[in-house]
Parts: structure tokens; sequence; C-alpha cells
């Protein structure tokens, strides 16, 4: 059974950084994953998204300050948002993509992260 | 740019929904599909090459298209299909949602 977990702090201040974390089980990590974010009310926006050999692609009006990185030894994913402001806050989601049509096939549950002092 | 319409749908039960997804420019069909989101619960995968159901889906949910103009057809609404649902694209390692369309009763 496929499972994607996703962690971090639900709660960060204006300017700082967002780190989540995504546990993945029941698949194997070398593969494609991906992070999509939804404000509350609207709808999903693409983040970015870490193939297994490590390379990334960023959504182009968030690349400036989005990292995604991949741990295979502990079958983790992870995501870096600096400069966060209220307009971040989200419910963050960790997706599988499979890999050819590109579609995200397994989700997490989600995470909301509140930006606020 | 990937827009849907309508933005939101008032049907009853039992009833047909056709939703509408087009881009701004053209997709490949093996690259477009839909997601069903209920409220509360992350996004679920029912369509993808734009017309194959993805596993444990209803026959009653319908994908066609092609271009620029893709369709999801529900063809009798059960209570449980009421929900929101994004068409998706991909091209050259980017990912693009629509912004969605409610279907309400």
């Amino acid at each position: 059974q496929v499972q994607l977990q996703e962690s971090g702090p639900g709660l960060v201040k204006p300017s700082e950084t967002l780190s989540l974390t995504c546990s993945v089980s029941g698949y194997p990590i070398s593969t494609y994953w991906g992070w999509i974010r939804q404000p509350p009310g609207e709808g999903l926006e693409w983040i970015g998204s870490i193939y297994h050999t490590g390379s990334t692609y960023y959504n182009p009006s968030l690349r400036s300050r989005v990292a995604i990185s991949l741990d295979t030894s502990r079958s983790e994913f992870s995501l870096k948002l600096t400069s966060v402001t209220a307009a971040d806050t989200a419910v963050y989601y960790c997706a599988h993509i499979l890999t050819g049509p590109y579609y995200f096939d397994y989700w997490g549950q989600g995470t909301l992260v509140t930006v606020s002092s | 740019v990937l827009t849907q319409s309508p933005g939101a749908l008032s049907l009853s039960p039992g009833q047909r929904a056709t939703l509408s997804c087009r881009a701004s420019q053209s997709v490949s069909n093996s690259y477009l599909a839909w997601y069903q989101q209920r409220p509360g619960q992350a996004p679920r995968l029912l369509i993808y090459g734009a017309s194959t159901r993805a596993t444990g889906i209803p026959d009653r949910f319908h994908g066609s298209g092609s271009g620029t103009d893709f369709t999801l057809t529900i063809t009798t609404l059960e209570p449980e299909d009421f929900a929101v649902y994004y068409c998706q694209q991909y091209d050259s390692s980017s990912w693009t949602f629509g912004q969605g369309t409610k279907v309400e009763v």
C-alpha cells in the first residue's frame, strides 16, 4: 500500500523558511515526486518536482524561493520555501508522479501551513 | 494556461454533468488528467491520458477531447460525486492545473 505523509511546522513566521518533508512507504523512492499547494478556498498550484536522479523542476512563479531535495536512504523528499509571506499560507501536498504520462497518482493527505507572526 | 468552465455547476443526483477544460496551447492527449477533490480530502486521480479511467473509478466518469478542448462527463451523478474537479496538463517538465469546477447540489 502506497503511503505519503507530509510533516513539518504548521506555523511559520513571515520572512522565514517553510520546510516540509514527505515520507514515502510502499513505493520505490527512485522515481518522480512533486509538491502541490492549495491556499484556503482556492485551487491547486504545482510547486515543483524532483526526479530520482536529482533533477528538479520548479514553477516559474516560485523558482527563486523553492528548493526540493530527495533522500533515498530515508525514502523521503523535502520542500523548502524561503522568504514566506501570508500568501504562502496553504495546504501543502506531496505526490507521486507516474513517469511517462506525468500525472499525480498518489497523494499525501496534506498539511496546512500558516504564515503568521 | 488551463481554463475550466463553468466555475460552478448546480445539479441534482441522477443528472448528467459536463465539465470543460480549455488549454491556451495544444496539449498532447497523453498529458491531460482530471482529478476529483472532496471537501477536506486530497485530490484523487480520475482520468489520465484524456480518456482513461484510473483504477477503481466508476464507468459513469468519461473523459474526452483533444488539442485544446477537453471534457469530463459524469453520466449520472451520485451523491458522492458532488465535489470540485480539476484538469491538469504536463508540458516540458512543467505541470499546470485548471482553476476547478465545483459540482454542487
